[in-house]
């Protein structure tokens, strides 16, 4: 199964970027790369996904790599209620094999 | 309000017992999911569903079992085989296939007694 791998944590000042790398270096062509983050107590939230082409929308944008063993999920102006454990997840889809595999997290926190 | 709930918020489990988790969701969505939460640590599927009267097993599911009668619901039973159920339990749903974006409920906390 494809693994990801993820830095435990990471800290921003508010307003400022916040870059978040993610390795799957054994992805398979067919994966594709999901993004969520999760508040204490909650579900997780969706934020973005692509299979090989960059992708942007309100929430973030996603960079991926020309050979997709990695990406980089972009936060342009971290704010408070970014603060959060983000998580970034190969899925696959075959027939009935259907694989999913999570990355550990990285947890956000953003500095007033 | 279309979305994705679960129930109860809080369930208490006495040993030997077999409790039911509720997860409904009202977005036509083929597939289902369920995870499992430990403090501090990530999600870990348990059971999934691609379509009514199919499921597969996810990579904890002993001690679990679920059912999918309905499109729109999926339970969850922990089983008193599962030693250590105490986790916070999230079910999710999406189209069917890897690009679907999962939609989760707010989650079960289960307490074992």
């Amino acid at each position: 199964d494809a693994k990801t791998t993820q830095p435990n944590s990471m800290e921003s000042n508010e307003e400022e970027p916040v870059h978040l790398p993610c390795n799957h270096s054994t992805i398979s062509g067919t994966d594709y790369i999901h993004w969520y983050r999760q508040l204490p107590s909650q579900g997780p939230e969706y934020v973005i996904h692509g299979l090989t082409s960059n992708v942007n929308n309100r929430m973030a944008s996603l960079a991926i790599a020309e050979d997709r063993k990695s990406s980089t999920l972009i936060l342009h102006r971290a704010t408070l209620r970014d603060a959060a454990v983000y998580y970034c997840i190969l899925s696959h889809y075959s027939s009935n094999d259907y694989k999913l595999s999570f990355g550990a997290g990285t947890t956000v926190t953003v500095r007033a | 309000d279309g979305g994705i709930t679960q129930s109860p918020k809080y369930l208490f489990r006495k040993e030997g017992q077999n409790v039911t988790l509720s997860c409904e969701q009202n977005l036509n969505h083929d597939a289902m999911y369920w995870y499992r939460q430990d403090p501090g640590q990530g999600l870990r599927l348990i059971y999934y569903s691609q379509i009514v009267n199919d499921f597969q097993k996810g990579d904890i599911a002993e001690g679990y079992s679920v059912s999918r009668e309905k499109k729109e619901s999926f339970p969850l039973t922990v089983t008193s085989a599962q030693k250590n159920p105490t986790a916070f339990y999230l079910c999710a749903s999406s189209i069917a296939g890897a690009s679907g974006t999962q939609y989760f409920g707010p989650g079960t906390r289960l307490l074992v007694l």
